[in-house]
C-alpha cells in the first residue's frame, strides 16, 4: 500500500521557469491538499480540493495553481517560478468526518529550489 | 484565526530522561488536535489525534494530553530513536484543514 506518493523528488529550476508536482493516492480519499514547509515557519496550506474537479485557496494560494481531473491525482502547477518558492512540498489526503476519519496523510515531500 | 505555537523550538534530552512537549492553541470551535512526528526528509507521519479536554492517548513512549487551551506530548524514557521534530496542528469546525504549530525538534543522545 503505497499512500501518498510524489513525483518528483528534487527539482532545481531556474527564475520563470515552469513546473509540475504530482501528487498521487491510493486510499480513496475525497480531500487532497499542497502544503509548503519553510524553516521556522511551519506548513502552510497552498491549496485544497474537495473532490474531483473541485479546487481551493488555501493560506498561500499566490503564485500557484492546481488541478484535480481525477480523484487519485492532485497537480500543483508554478507557472513562473520565483526564488521564493524555494521549498519543500507536502502533498497529503484524507476523507472528511469526524471522529477518527478526518486523519491526513502525507506523501515524502518535494524538495524545489529556484536559482 | 487559528493559531498553534510550539515549545521549546528545540530540546535536547539524554536517553532515558523524561520530559514534556507544549502546544498551545486558539481555534474558533476544536473539531481535532493532530500529532505529527517528521524525520529528516521524510513527510509527517500521524501520531494522535485529541477531541475533547480531558482525553488522553499513548504509544509505546508517548503520551498526548489536551485541555481546552494546550496540548502536552509527554516522552517518557525516551530513545535515540525518538529523536525527530513534533508537529502539533488544530482543525477547526468549518471544515478539514488543518493550521500547524512550527514544530519540535528533540534530540535525544544515547
Amino acid at each position: 500500500n503505497a499512500g501518498v506518493t510524489q513525483t518528483p523528488k528534487f527539482r532545481v529550476l531556474k527564475t520563470g521557469q515552469s513546473m509540475t508536482l504530482l501528487c498521487a493516492q491510493d486510499m480513496n480519499h475525497e480531500y487532497m491538499y499542497w502544503y509548503r514547509q519553510d524553516p521556522g515557519m511551519g506548513l502552510r496550506l497552498i491549496h485544497y480540493s474537495v473532490g474531483e474537479g473541485t479546487t481551493a485557496k488555501g493560506e498561500v494560494p499566490d503564485g500557484y495553481n492546481v488541478s484535480r481531473l481525477k480523484k487519485q491525482n492532485f497537480l500543483l502547477g508554478l507557472e513562473s517560478a520565483a526564488p521564493s518558492q524555494t521549498s519543500v512540498y507536502f502533498c497529503a489526503s484524507s476523507n472528511p468526518g469526524g471522529y477518527g476519519k478526518n486523519i491526513q496523510y502525507f506523501g515524502a515531500g518535494t524538495r524545489l529550489s529556484v536559482l | 484565526e487559528d493559531q498553534v505555537t510550539q515549545s521549546p523550538e528545540a530540546l535536547r534530552l539524554q536517553e532515558g530522561e523524561s520530559s514534556s512537549l507544549n502546544c498551545s492553541y486558539t481555534v474558533s470551535g476544536l473539531r481535532g488536535l493532530f500529532w505529527y512526528r517528521q524525520d529528516p526528509g521524510k513527510g509527517p507521519e500521524f501520531l494522535f489525534t485529541l477531541y475533547s479536554a480531558g482525553e488522553e492517548k499513548e504509544k509505546e513512549r508517548l503520551k498526548a494530553t489536551l485541555t481546552k487551551k494546550e496540548s502536552f506530548l509527554h516522552i517518557t524514557a525516551p530513545k535515540p530513536e525518538d529523536s525527530a521534530t513534533y508537529l502539533c496542528a488544530v482543525q477547526n469546525n468549518a471544515g478539514n484543514m488543518l493550521t500547524f504549530g512550527g514544530g519540535t525538534r528533540l534530540m535525544v543522545k544515547p
